[in-house]
């Protein structure tokens, strides 16, 4: 079946880059989406990409997409304490489903 | 963001029980789904409902039973649960269709707990 992964910590330095990488199996894929999830809190929306696109760039947030590889990766400049939070790549398949990464719990510290 | 808005925000139930949960969206979607977040494990897709119809029933126990009156709306009853069914249960919504985004937007969720 189709599978999403993603590594589970990334710890950065306030100011620093912060990128989080994903791959996923399935070729079919429409668009792939990144969530942030803050604690007690449900996902939120933070940008996607279709999948015939391979960079979308949203203030901060830079998305970059390999398609021949099937990876994906959120680029965030500049990065805040309060970005602190678990980011959840997704992407669509063709059953119009949404298929989660098991999460990458990022941390920034002073 | 009250896109998406969820009750109870905790819930804590014996196994004998019954209990609803409650979805309301206010973006004018026309697609609601029921998600399982457990530790550790992937989001799990339980329920969708398009244009009030299930559409997809992702191997869910019958002690999970969604109703979706109108395309607003969308309830999860709960009877008879077990302890490993604690989780939070998120509500999302989406618009599908040639004119939709198809992003999904989520509730802040229902913290469950079963003893």
């Amino acid at each position: 079946g189709e599978d999403v992964e993603q590594s589970l910590f990334l710890s950065v330095r306030e100011g620093d880059s912060s990128v989080i990488n994903c791959t996923y199996t399935d070729s079919s894929s429409t668009y792939l989406y990144w969530y942030k999830q803050e604690p007690g809190a449900g996902l939120q929306l933070l940008t996607y990409i279709f999948s015939n696109m391979d960079m979308k760039q949203d203030q901060r947030l830079t998305v970059l997409l390999n398609k021949k590889d099937k990876h994906l990766s959120l680029r965030i400049a500049d990065t805040q304490t309060g970005d602190s939070a678990i980011y959840f790549c997704a992407e669509r398949d063709n059953t119009d489903k949404l298929i989660f990464g098991t999460g990458t719990r990022l941390q920034v510290f002073p | 963001e009250t896109g998406v808005t969820q009750t109870p925000r905790h819930l804590v139930m014996g196994m004998t029980n019954k209990k609803s949960l409650k979805c309301e969206q206010h973006l004018g979607h026309n697609a609601m789904y029921w998600y399982k977040q457990s530790a550790k494990k992937p989001l799990e897709l339980m329920f969708v409902y398009n244009f009030k119809e299930q559409t997809e029933n992702n191997s869910v126990p019958s002690r999970f039973s969604p109703e979706c009156p109108n395309s607003s709306h969308l309830f999860l009853h709960l009877h008879t649960l077990q302890p490993e069914d604690s989780a939070l249960y998120l509500c999302a919504s989406s618009q599908e269709g040639p004119a939709g985004g198809y992003e999904q937007y989520f509730g802040p969720g229902t913290r469950l707990t079963v003893t």
